[in-house]
């Protein structure tokens, strides 16, 4: 199985703040057709996980442009370019390249 | 508008199944897979397996593969898991996701005697 690699587990953060999140995976998520199946998502606390990002870089409908995500093949960062109190909570990565698809541990987003 | 409702919350006994279902509207299931993927209390989220509703095949994490079932009925638009031999380490929420955008509420089995 493909191992999704979330650092860090845990990002303090100010409101205002850049944040970044990687993700490596355990090997390439590109498939033969050129495209890398690797999706953001956030799940707020007691909510259910919402879609952030798709395909590395595509932005969700409705999902503000302070969201962006970048990288290749392993290798993934997901950045928000001014946190805001409602961006607080965990996130994850998802690959659905190979199966079976598999999530990362999640990195927590908080306040300091 | 894309909705997914998910079945209420389960009590199972250790032992024994339940059935959790995912009613969509909004969009025909036919024309793409639908996924479940669970979440333990206070962990991660962890994929289960999917089902192409259009021709009931399925894909099933490995750990999965005796545990959950996954079918659909494309009639009235509904996708189904039903878990078998529930223990403890079921206990979990279980959510429907349709393209791996839109999600059901999720429902809560919970295993105790």
């Amino acid at each position: 199985d493909v191992v999704m690699t979330q650092t860090p587990l845990s990002l303090p953060v100010s409101l205002g703040d850049q944040a970044s999140i990687s993700c490596r995976s355990s090997q390439s998520l590109v498939e033969s057709n050129g495209n890398t199946h690797l999706h953001w998502y956030l799940q707020k606390p007691g909510q259910l996980p919402q879609l952030l990002l798709y395909k590395v870089s595509n932005r969700f409908s409705g999902v503000p442009d302070r969201f962006s995500g970048s990288g290749s093949e392993t290798d993934f960062i997901l950045k928000i370019s001014r946190v805001e109190s409602e961006d607080l909570g965990v996130y994850y990565c998802l690959q659905s390249t190979h199966l079976p698809y598999t999530f990362g541990a999640g990195t927590k987003l908080e306040l300091k | 508008e894309v909705q997914l409702q998910q079945s209420g919350a389960e009590l199972g006994k250790p032992g024994t199944s339940v059935k959790l279902s995912c009613k969509v509207s909004g969009y025909n299931i036919r024309n793409t897979y639908m996924h479940w993927v669970n979440q333990r209390p206070g962990k991660g989220l962890e994929w289960i397996g999917r089902i192409d509703p259009a021709n009931g095949n399925t894909i099933y994490a490995e750990k999965f593969k005796s545990k959950a079932t996954l079918t659909a009925d494309t009639s009235s638009n509904t996708a189904y898991m039903q878990l078998s031999q529930l223990k403890s380490d079921d206990t979990a929420i279980y959510f429907c996701v349709l393209k791996f955008a839109y999600w059901g509420q999720g429902t809560l089995v919970t295993v105790s005697s």
